[in-house]
């Protein structure tokens, strides 16, 4: 079983849907939790952090039920620049600094 | 305000022989991180650094060197370049003040090994 467990899909969603992704992760231990965006074939960049009481930014909310050990990023009213993978990131906040990536659900915004 | 950087950004190499991808930051982070990510498929961990002169194996780093003299630095080399080493290379360093695993990545080394 991977540590950091992600549904790849592709989710196909009209513009303006309301669609939502989940991620499980295996190790109780994990500390700090983010979602990343990556775009095809280019570097991954950090969309957000998830903090345990939950956050949001614009039209993105996310967050982590440390209890059933999955984090949820939820995006409201898609546009079509938001068709993407994005990937789910865990960290044990151990002095390597090392974090966990799941390998991504893709997600197609289409008009 | 350069951020982090890799060099070069595409290469072109022949089976057996040696290549060296440049990794190089200004955020005096003190973290560094080599992932490979062949197409369609996840970012897999090759060597990580917690600072200077300390590194180490991440999940599949047969094939592969590194160093880091500086902590700006994380060149990775491979001592004998593969087929199967044909992929995207990306490094991503992190450590910084309050959020120390936030993860910032270059832009990414794309190799092909012919």
């Amino acid at each position: 079983r991977k540590e950091v467990e992600q549904d790849p899909g592709p989710f196909n969603v009209p513009e303006g849907a309301t669609v939502a992704f989940n991620c499980t992760y295996s190790n109780s231990a994990s500390q700090s939790f983010f979602w990343y965006r990556q775009d095809c074939r280019k570097e991954p960049k950090l969309l957000m952090s998830v903090y345990s009481s939950g956050n949001e930014d614009g039209r993105f909310t996310a967050q982590l039920n440390r209890a059933s050990q999955y984090i949820s990023l939820l995006i409201r009213d898609s546009k079509l620049s938001d068709s993407a993978t994005y990937l789910c990131v865990v960290n044990y906040n151990t002095n390597a600094g090392k974090s966990t990536f799941g390998d991504g659900t893709t997600l197609t915004v289409k008009p | 305000d350069a951020g982090i950087t890799q060099s070069p950004r595409y290469k072109i190499t022949e089976t057996g022989r040696q290549v060296t991808l440049m990794c190089h930051q200004t955020w005096s982070h003190s973290y560094m991180f080599w992932y490979r990510q062949d197409l369609g498929h996840g970012l897999r961990l090759i060597y990580y650094s917690a600072a200077a002169d300390i590194t180490d194996k991440g999940e599949v780093p047969d094939g592969y060197v590194v160093s880091r003299s500086k902590t700006e630095n994380f060149p990775l080399t491979l001592e004998s370049a593969t087929r199967s080493q044909t992929s995207v290379y990306f490094c991503a360093s992190s450590g910084s003040g309050t959020k120390p695993y936030e993860q910032y990545f270059g832009p990414g080394t794309r190799l092909t090994v012919t």
